[in-house]
């Protein structure tokens, strides 16, 4: 069956600028996490969205949000974009709520804010 | 907020030679999990561990979830360039009760020419 599909792939933007990456998870999969990786950072987990509601929220400032549509595809946006924004986005699924066990991640978001 | 520490932080290696990595947290976990992402790729499961003490291989990968719970290895015998890419460990706390994982900052497998 088909993985989970991110878009756009790459993408470049200015600060102050604004950006929404979208995450279509494995059909079936309800769940979608969010995940920032920077190098030497690992992942840094932003949300998670399990039947359009967020779950859990990691340690990130407010201009950073989220949503999941009823198909349980699932968008992030991150508003007045800062340099230190620049980073791989990752979205994951998974059948059920929470992280254990696998989690099916996507090829990832690499934004870069200039 | 917790953090696990992953070791080393990257390796230059050889064809054929084995490869260990491990790592440690300061509070107990239920869960280790062992992840490989390729250069422009997502993260891939290799290997998940649910008991203390429990050694599970995945063909050359063999992992361990050490008996503290605090701790866990991954180690790969006879490394072939196919092995190359940044190996990650995650593990879900105890304590924890959104089941969230942390993760490491990852192993950054490299293959001496």
């Amino acid at each position: 069956k088909a993985g989970v599909t991110q878009t756009p792939r790459y993408l470049i933007k200015t600060r102050g600028q604004q950006v929404t990456l979208s995450c279509s998870p494995i059909s079936g999969h309800r769940s979608v996490s969010w995940y920032q990786q920077t190098p030497g950072q690992g992942l840094q987990f932003l949300f998670e969205y399990f039947s359009e509601t967020q779950r859990n929220k990691g340690n990130f400032p407010g201009r950073f949000s989220g949503r999941q549509f009823s198909n349980s595809r699932s968008e992030m946006n991150v508003s007045t974009l800062e340099l230190g924004d620049s980073a791989l986005y990752l979205c994951a699924s998974n059948p059920l709520a929470g992280s254990t066990g696998e989690l099916f991640f996507g090829e990832g978001s690499r934004l870069t804010v200039l | 907020g917790q953090q696990l520490n992953q070791s080393p932080q990257s390796m230059f290696i050889q064809e054929g030679e084995d490869v260990s990595m491990n790592c440690t947290s300061s509070s107990i976990f239920n869960t280790w999990l062992w992840y490989k992402q390729d250069p422009g790729e997502g993260p891939v499961l290799l290997i998940a561990l649910y008991k203390a003490g429990e050694l599970t291989s995945n063909g050359r990968l063999t992992a361990q979830f050490g008996i503290t719970r605090k701790d866990s290895f991954l180690n790969i015998s006879a490394s072939i360039p196919s092995d190359v890419g940044i190996y990650f460990c995650a593990g879900q706390p105890l304590m924890d009760s959104n089941y969230q994982l942390i993760w490491g900052a990852g192993t950054k497998l490299i293959i001496k020419p």
